[in-house]
């Protein structure tokens, strides 16, 4: 079974479109961080988003916001307005205590493709 | 601002051949990481490292593989004899702390003909 799913394999929208990319996880731990990364058409892995499990408060910055829900395991990004430089695949990933955190595992990721 | 480095951008090897990856953490990080990618695919991991030695790897991360800290800045990943399918980029990564964030490099992309 896959720990970090993204249904979402391309999402195409036109720019101003709101668009949340979904993420949902599966963990045995209690204690356990999340992510999301962007991946540009350059092809670097830029942070965007640490969550730790114990803080469920909802997250906004500039035109990003995160949705993070344990009762549903989910943890989706929502780009308001979107813009031509959002295209690129995000990658929604989780550590885990059971790893000592030290292990990334990433969903398939989802492209996002902004046209004019 | 700080940034992981990574070189070469681009390696092209024969199968068989050994390659050495490189990587320059974020200097005042403690633990790092190499993950792969293979195209169109999801990052994958491959091992952490933390205090000179492999905190944790994954099953892709074999006999084949090794790492090594060999001064105060480098952080190298080493194929021993490369396999077609280990064609991929290649992410350097680290982090202050174990539960913080992992910083990315660019990237080296491991061509395997």
């Amino acid at each position: 079974a896959q720990k970090v799913t993204q249904a979402q394999t391309e999402i195409s929208v036109v720019e101003k479109e709101d668009v949340t990319l979904d993420c949902v996880y599966e963990t045995r731990d209690t204690t356990y961080y999340l992510f999301w990364y962007k991946q540009p058409p350059s092809g670097e892995l830029v942070f965007l988003i640490r969550r730790n499990s114990f803080d469920e408060q909802n997250e906004i910055s500039g035109r990003y916001s995160w949705n993070f829900q344990k009762s549903t395991s989910s943890f989706n990004f929502t780009i308001t307005a979107s813009q031509v430089v959002d295209s690129a695949v995000y990658f929604c990933a989780l550590s885990e205590a059971g790893s000592g955190y030290s292990t990334l595992t990433f969903g398939k990721g989802t492209m996002l493709l902004v046209s004019p | 601002e700080p940034e992981v480095t990574q070189t070469p951008s681009h390696q092209v090897t024969q199968m068989g051949q050994e390659v050495i990856l490189r990587c320059v953490p974020i200097s005042n990080h403690l633990y790092f990481y190499w993950y792969r990618q293979i195209l169109g695919q999801k990052v994958e991991f491959l091992v952490s490292f933390y205090n000179n030695e492999i905190s944790e790897k994954s099953e892709i991360f074999d006999d084949q593989f090794s790492v090594e800290r060999p001064d105060g800045s480098n952080f190298t990943l080493k194929i021993r004899s490369t396999k077609l399918e280990d064609s991929a980029m290649y992410f350097c990564a680290s982090s202050p702390g174990a539960r913080n964030e992992q910083f990315f490099g660019p990237g080296t992309r491991l061509t395997v003909l």
